[in-house]
C-alpha cells in the first residue's frame, strides 16, 4: 500500500519563501505530483519528479529523494493568491496502463499581508 | 480551464436515490479517472478506464460504477445514495503512453449533496 504524510497546515508571509514537505511510502515508484487546489475547485497540476533532484518552474520549485522518500514544493516570493491547498500525490508502479495517483490529505497555506 | 468538463456542477437528492455524473476528458486523452473528495478525507481513487476498458479500480464502494463509452466520455453510477456519499467527484483525464509523464488534468468536479 501506499502512505503519504504532509503537514495539514502552513502560515507564511507575503513575498516569503516556504516550503512544504512530502514523505512516502509505497511498494513501487514511478513519479511525484504537486497540485494546488482552491476551496471548492479542482486541483491544478504544478510539477512532476521521477528522478532525484530539483526541477525548477518559475516561481514554484519542486526536488525529489527516492531513497528518504521525500519531496519537497518550494514557493518563492508568495503572493496572497498562493492561500490554497497543496496536494501531494504519488503514482505507484502498477501493471500496464494503470497510471492511478494516491493523494495525501493535502497542505492548507494562508499566505498573510 | 483544464479542458476536462464535468455535469452537473451541483447535485442534490436524497438517501436511496440514484445519481448520474458525467466526464469529457480532454481532447485527444484517452484514459478518465474518477476521484472522491470528502471533508475528512484527501482525494480517494475510485476507478479508472482506458479506451473504454476498465484498467484500476481503487475505493470504488459496490453501489458505485462507471463506464467509458465509444467517444471516450464516462459516467460514475450512484446508487442507494447515503449520507455519507456527499462530496466532491471529480474527473481527471490524460494521455498514458511511453515517453508521456502521464499527467492527470481534472475537471471542476459535481458537488454532490444527500439530504
Amino acid at each position: 500500500g501506499q502512505n503519504i504524510d504532509q503537514p495539514t497546515e502552513m502560515t507564511a508571509t507575503e513575498g516569503a519563501i516556504v516550503q512544504i514537505n512530502c514523505t512516502y511510502q509505497t511498494s513501487g515508484f514511478n513519479g511525484l505530483f504537486w497540485y494546488q487546489q482552491h476551496a471548492g475547485e479542482a486541483p491544478t497540476f504544478l510539477s512532476y519528479n521521477v528522478l532525484d533532484g530539483l526541477e525548477e518552474k518559475g516561481r514554484f520549485s519542486s526536488f525529489l529523494s527516492r531513497s528518504k522518500g521525500y519531496s519537497y514544493l518550494l514557493l518563492k516570493e508568495l503572493q496572497m493568491k498562493d492561500s490554497a491547498s497543496y496536494l501531494c500525490a504519488v503514482r505507484p508502479r502498477s501493471g500496464a496502463g494503470s497510471y492511478q495517483l494516491t493523494f495525501g490529505k493535502g497542505t492548507k497555506l494562508s499566505v498573510i499581508p | 480551464d483544464s479542458g476536462v468538463t464535468q455535469t452537473p456542477k451541483h447535485l442534490i437528492t436524497a438517501t436511496g436515490q440514484r445519481v448520474t455524473l458525467r466526464c469529457s476528458p480532454r481532447s485527444g486523452d484517452l484514459s478518465v479517472y474518477w476521484y472522491q473528495q470528502s471533508l475528512d478525507q484527501g482525494l480517494q481513487f475510485l476507478i479508472q478506464y482506458y479506451n473504454g476498458e476498465e484498467r484500476a479500480k481503487g475505493n470504488i464502494l459496490e453501489r458505485f460504477s462507471a463506464q467509458q463509452f465509444p467517444d471516450l466520455h464516462s459516467e460514475l453510477n450512484l446508487s442507494s445514495l447515503e449520507l455519507g456519499d456527499s462530496a466532491l467527484y471529480f474527473c481527471a483525464s490524460s494521455v498514458p503512453g511511453r515517453g508521456s509523464t502521464d499527467t492527470q488534468y481534472f475537471g471542476p468536479g459535481t458537488r454532490l449533496t444527500v439530504l
